[in-house]
């Protein structure tokens, strides 16, 4: 079975241009979350959906950023924007309930480089 | 004040050694805690859960203290496969905190 799939797995860019992350959740998850993970800050929650609808976006750093899910088998988040301090690695994960008590999974991460 | 706290080390042990890693967390309402481990430019991976009772794994033994809202993790027997970063992990309301990681490097 196939985990979090995660695209695309690097990206170098130049600030001021659009960025789309994708992520493919594992089949029959109900919950899904976008991170990112600097060394500075570790792992910081940006947004949670739980049966594609955002139930929680306050972790998302300011309008330059936006996510969507528009089925349960598909995630974006968008960067637009881009700025040099949103380099990160950003990670995809997702649960099998909303329970904050359920395991999460995550996909392989996009190491975001703005240059 | 964080959510979760931990070390960052880096704890540099030799193979065989006994090693610990704590961590804090300031919600006293929290129930559900885990431990991640991170391998170098890899995805967090569960470890192992925290039980109220404490819990043991094989050669990893965690422990919670809910009066001083203090989880550990011990490893004993280390081997070199343990070197990687491990995380402390505390629910919130809906989601999950992440504390940024103990780096442990187990050295031959």
């Amino acid at each position: 079975d196939a985990g979090v799939i995660q695209s695309p797995r690097h990206e170098v860019t130049e600030m001021g241009q659009e960025v789309t992350l994708r992520c493919k959740p594992i089949s029959g998850h109900n919950s899904l979350f976008w991170y990112r993970q600097t060394m500075m800050r570790g792992l910081e929650l940006l947004i949670y959906f739980n049966n594609n609808v955002p139930i929680d976006d306050s972790g998302m750093p300011e309008d330059r950023f936006s996510a969507k899910m528009p089925n349960a088998s598909f995630s974006t988040l968008k960067i637009q924007p881009s700025e040099p301090r949103d380099s990160a690695v950003y990670f995809c994960a997702s649960s099998t309930t909303g329970t904050s008590g359920d395991e999460q999974f995550f996909g392989p991460g996009t190491r975001l480089t703005v240059l | 004040r964080k959510e979760v706290e931990q070390d960052p080390g880096p704890f540099n042990v030799p193979e065989g050694a006994t090693v610990a890693f704590n961590c804090t967390y300031s919600n006293s309402a929290s129930q559900s805690f885990f431990w991640y481990r991170q391998d170098c430019r890899k995805e967090p991976k569960l470890l192992m859960s925290v039980y109220s009772s404490g819990n043991e794994d094989g050669r990893f033994t965690a422990q919670l203290n809910r009066a001083s809202q203090y989880i550990s993790l011990l490893i004993r027997d280390s081997k070199l496969s343990d070197s990687a970063t491990y995380l402390c992990v505390v629910n919130g309301a809906n989601n999950l905190f992440f504390g940024t990681g103990t780096r442990l490097t187990v050295i031959p």
